[in-house]
């Protein structure tokens, strides 16, 4: 049973250009959520996409968008880029919002995007 | 402002030892708390979790303690063993299950020493 895979793993762009980060849920899960971890720092949520729509949205510019396809898989983009925005970047899936009592976020690896 | 906050960046432990991680939070509205491991080059896992309507959850070596009315939880592993060495985040929700935004703690890197 594969788990929440992501790719690229890691990344370098320059300010000004544009990223598109991909995730696979895990088999089962129809939820993604992603989530910005910078250096020291716990993850950050951004946005979660269930049903093919944003659901909820973190504090974060529009910069940062997303999308996610009927097979569940999700991709991140990011437009405009900043030094700021170097840093570990995570997705989680999990099933449907208030679907059942317990319903844990499985995280991939995530992917290191370094912004020179 | 930091929703929910893990005051001590390092914790070492001996091996057999008991760990105590601690996170503190200041949104009432939290519902449902986690702890996730990290190891490097690896995503968080899921390890224990703990309703807002409970006080204590017990899997295995690991014991969450909830205290409402501080605002507190705690993490507790016995015994601590080297493979214990990581990151630790505590995490908070509004939303019952964890299965929604998650807010967590800048982590606690936990050292298991011989």
């Amino acid at each position: 049973d594969a788990g929440v895979t992501q790719s690229p793993t890691h990344l370098i762009k320059t300010r000004g250009q544009q990223v598109t980060l991909r995730c696979s849920p895990k088999s089962g899960h129809d939820t993604v959520s992603w989530y910005q971890q910078a250096l020291g720092q716990g993850p950050q949520f951004i946005f979660q996409y269930y049903e093919e729509e944003e659901r909820q949205r973190g504090n974060f510019p529009d910069r940062f968008s997303g999308h996610q396809f009927p097979n569940y898989s999700s991709e991140l983009n990011v437009n405009a880029l900043l030094l700021g925005d170097s840093a570990l970047y995570l997705c989680a899936s999990s099933l449907t919002p208030g679907v059942r009592i317990k319903n844990i976020q499985y995280f991939g690896a995530g992917t290191r995007l370094s912004v020179l | 402002d930091q929703q929910v906050k893990q005051n001590s960046p390092s914790l070492s432990v001996q091996e057999g030892r008991i760990s105590i991680l601690n996170c503190d939070y200041t949104n009432s509205m939290f519902d449902y708390f986690l702890w996730y491991k990290k190891y490097p080059a690896e995503g968080p896992t899921f390890l224990i979790s703990i309703s807002s309507i409970k006080d204590k959850n017990e899997d295995g070596r690991f014991t969450v303690f909830l205290n409402k009315s501080a605002k507190h939880l705690s993490l507790h592993i016995v015994p601590s063993q080297p493979g214990d060495s990581a990151v630790y985040f505590c995490a908070a929700t509004p939303f019952t299950g964890g299965g929604n935004k998650l807010t967590f703690g800048t982590g606690t890197q936990l050292k298991v020493e011989l």
